[in-house]
């Protein structure tokens, strides 16, 4: 079983529609989950951080469920602008050496006019 | 704002070639990555640095990729020979103390190798 995992899409929404992506993770060790966003061809940047309490910023809400190993991102209202592949990311002990950060596979959202 | 520097953005080589990518982290930023991105997937770590010290190379493969960080500061990644399957992106990325489980990553521009 992958250590992430996520459906990859692609999701095709109208613009000003509300999407959601799911994430699960296989370690229970883990302690630290974020989304990043990926335009095609360019390098991975951070969206946001995922907090036990849940976050939002601004049109984003980001969701963790521990007991099911679950994270999930919800954009309301698209944009044009946020068509992209959105990586769910978690973090992997490495005993005494700190943390590594697992990527899932992406999940791609177009958003169409 | 700071960034994470990377060269070349782009690599064509030949299999059987040496190719070799730099990587230069934010200053102070204790932990480096190197990930491989193939298309269509989430990136892989290849290796991890704490300072100049490998934490995790777990998925290097080591019969012909190397990577080094000798001064704990910028770091190289070669591969010898390449093969045509080695052709992907490969992302450097730094954080502040990759021992703090807060700690996001930061991404470079990344270098695309394409092995002919």
């Amino acid at each position: 079983r992958k250590e992430v995992e996520q459906d990859p899409g692609p999701f095709n929404v109208p613009e000003g529609a509300t999407v959601a992506f799911n994430c699960t993770y296989s370690n229970s060790a883990s302690q630290s989950f974020f989304w990043y966003r990926q335009d095609c061809r360019k390098e991975p940047k951070l969206l946001m951080s995922v907090y036990s309490s849940g976050n939002e910023d601004g049109r984003f809400t980001a969701q963790l469920n521990r007991a099911s190993q679950y994270i999930s991102l919800l954009i309301r209202d698209s944009k044009l602008s946020d068509s992209a592949t959105y990586l769910c990311v978690v973090n992997r002990p490495q005993g005494n050496s700190g943390y590594a950060l697992n990527f899932g596979k992406g999940t791609s959202l177009l958003v169409t006019p | 704002e700071a960034e994470v520097a990377q060269s070349p953005r782009y690599k064509i080589t030949e299999k059987s070639q040496a190719v070799a990518f730099w990587c230069d982290p934010i200053s102070g930023h204790a932990t480096l990555y190197w990930y491989r991105q193939i298309l269509g997937q989430g990136p892989e770590l290849l290796v991890q640095f704490q300072d100049e010290s490998v934490v995790d190379d777990s998925q290097l493969p080591k019969d012909r990729f190397s990577a080094e960080r000798l001064k704990g500061v910028d770091s190289t990644l070669k591969i010898q020979p390449a093969e045509l399957g080695d052709s992907a992106m490969y992302l450097c990325a730094s954080s502040p103390d990759g021992r703090n489980y807060n700690s996001p990553l930061h991404f470079g521009n990344g270098t695309r190798l394409t092995v002919t």
